[in-house]
């Protein structure tokens, strides 16, 4: 199975920040690597896919990006809604494991 | 408007079983693949496993950790998803999600979830 690694676990920022999630695949994924945020009590929203793609309706300020085993997440200039959890997840062979989450905690 | 609507959770004893449901609606059930995914309470997400779309012949595949006392089927029919859980263990209590895809893979669609507590 392939594992992925997400760092940090939780993160404390200011509004208006800048934030960068890392994922790291234990074994090459190519860009098979999905992004999704989670509100407390919801479901997860997929953000991006294949990476770098942002999905439908997502605030340009999330970018993603990293090919292989080293995968990114950036948020630029923290929204109050921001402050949730979030998820990577690859999608190169079965099963499709999740990282471990971060959530995002207001400084 | 695509929807997933999961029921049939609850609680349930160790070593029994349950049948989770996902009605779907506003999309074309047969084309997709269709997965579960689990979350226990303040944990990461788990994939399940999924049941593939009828292209290619509805087969199914499953993580280790359920291979062999969950499954998962599809009334195609009715567009509605199950997932069959047997032999329940303590660990297995979460909030259980369907998810649709986009694109042939990526979790686009999620239903609301449903909580499952195993105990005594």
């Amino acid at each position: 199975d392939i594992q992925m690694t997400q760092s940090p676990a939780s993160q404390s920022a200011s509004l208006g920040e800048s934030v960068t999630i890392t994922c790291l695949a234990s074994q090459t994924i190519g860009t098979w690597l999905a992004w999704y945020q989670q509100k407390p009590g919801k479901s997860p929203q997929l953000l991006i896919f294949a990476a770098t793609t942002l999905a439908d309706g997502v605030p340009s300020r999330f970018s993603g990006s990293g090919s292989g085993t080293k995968f990114s997440f950036k948020i630029s200039s923290l929204q109050a809604e921001d402050f949730v959890s979030y998820y990577c997840q690859q999608l190169y062979s079965t099963p499709w494991t999740f990282g471990g989450g971060t959530k995002l905690e207001i400084k | 408007e695509v929807k997933l609507v999961e029921s049939g959770g609850g609680l349930v004893q160790p070593g029994g079983s349950l049948r989770l449901s996902c009605a779907t609606s506003g999309f074309t059930f047969t084309d997709y693949y269709m997965s579960w995914v689990r979350q226990p309470p303040g944990k990461a997400l788990e994939w399940l496993g999924f049941i593939r779309n009828k292209a290619n012949g509805y087969t199914t595949e499953y993580s280790a950790s359920v291979k062999g006392r969950f499954t998962i089927s599809r009334d195609n029919s009715q567009s509605i998803l199950y997932l069959q859980m047997n032999t329940l263990r303590a660990e297995d209590s979460a909030t259980y999600y369907c998810a649709r895809d986009i694109y042939g893979t990526w979790f686009a669609y999620w239903g609301q979830g449903t909580l499952v507590t195993v105990s005594a």
